[in-house]
């Protein structure tokens, strides 16, 4: 069974520091991975993927493969209160099949 | 300009009803997909169609019938609804997926339906 594994949280950071969010995934043939945000009551909206080995950087986001491991992170640089939502990670299988986990809540208290 | 729009956005309803829920998308894609999400926030596909045919279809209890009456249109139609069916329901659409790395086009999420089942 193919899983992506996520901690529920929540995760509370002050504004302005660094949140960093985790991933595990299980089924070595995935081929990308991607971080998606979902605001409550919200759809889930892509926000980074990845799919070399290394990290990516795009804006206050980066993100963070490492396939001998099986994990992918994300950090989000000087956070603010905006980014309080959940955090949904996903690896791409067959077809453009995703597999998400179950999403880390994220809260950016001022 | 609504993307990817599905109605209702609301569905309360009793045990044993039959219901639809309808999906358009106006991006020209052809790839269109059902993602059923819990209350624990996991979100899973349930069905993908690819130009009107049917392409991925999980583990899903077949009282769920999906119809593409062409390929901007993917409705989901539920049968003798249970309490378990609570949940809520969200259509995507994208591209094919591509043939070089990332090998994957972006799904674009509708706005979701929440169903409650009493």
């Amino acid at each position: 069974q193919k899983e992506v594994e996520q901690n529920s949280g929540p995760l509370s950071v002050p504004e302005g520091a660094i949140a960093s969010l985790n991933c595990t995934y299980s089924d070595r043939g995935s081929q990308s991975f991607f971080w998606y945000r979902q605001y409550s009551g919200k759809s889930p909206e892509l926000i980074m993927f990845i799919y070399s080995n290394g990290d990516k950087e795009d804006g206050r986001f980066t993100a963070q493969l490492n396939k001998a491991s099986q994990y992918v992170s994300l950090l989000i640089r000087d956070s603010q209160p905006s980014d309080s939502a959940t955090y949904l990670c996903a690896a791409h299988n067959a077809g453009n099949m995703l597999t998400f986990g179950g999403g880390t809540r994220l809260m950016v208290k001022p | 300009d609504t993307a990817v729009s599905q109605t209702p956005k609301y569905l309360v309803t009793q045990m044993g009803n039959d219901k639809s829920i309808k999906c358009e998308q106006n991006l020209g894609h052809d790839t269109m997909y059902w993602y059923k999400q819990d209350s624990k926030k996991f979100l899973k596909i349930m069905f993908s169609y690819n130009n009107k045919e049917l392409i991925i279809n999980e583990t899903v209890p077949n009282r769920f019938s999906p119809k593409s009456p062409d390929k901007a249109h993917l409705n989901l139609h539920i049968n003798s609804l249970e309490l378990g069916d609570s949940a809520v329901y969200f259509c995507a659409s994208s591209q094919p997926p591509g043939t070089s790395a990332p090998y994957y086009n972006e799904q674009f999420f509708g706005p979701g339906t929440r169903l409650t089942v009493l």
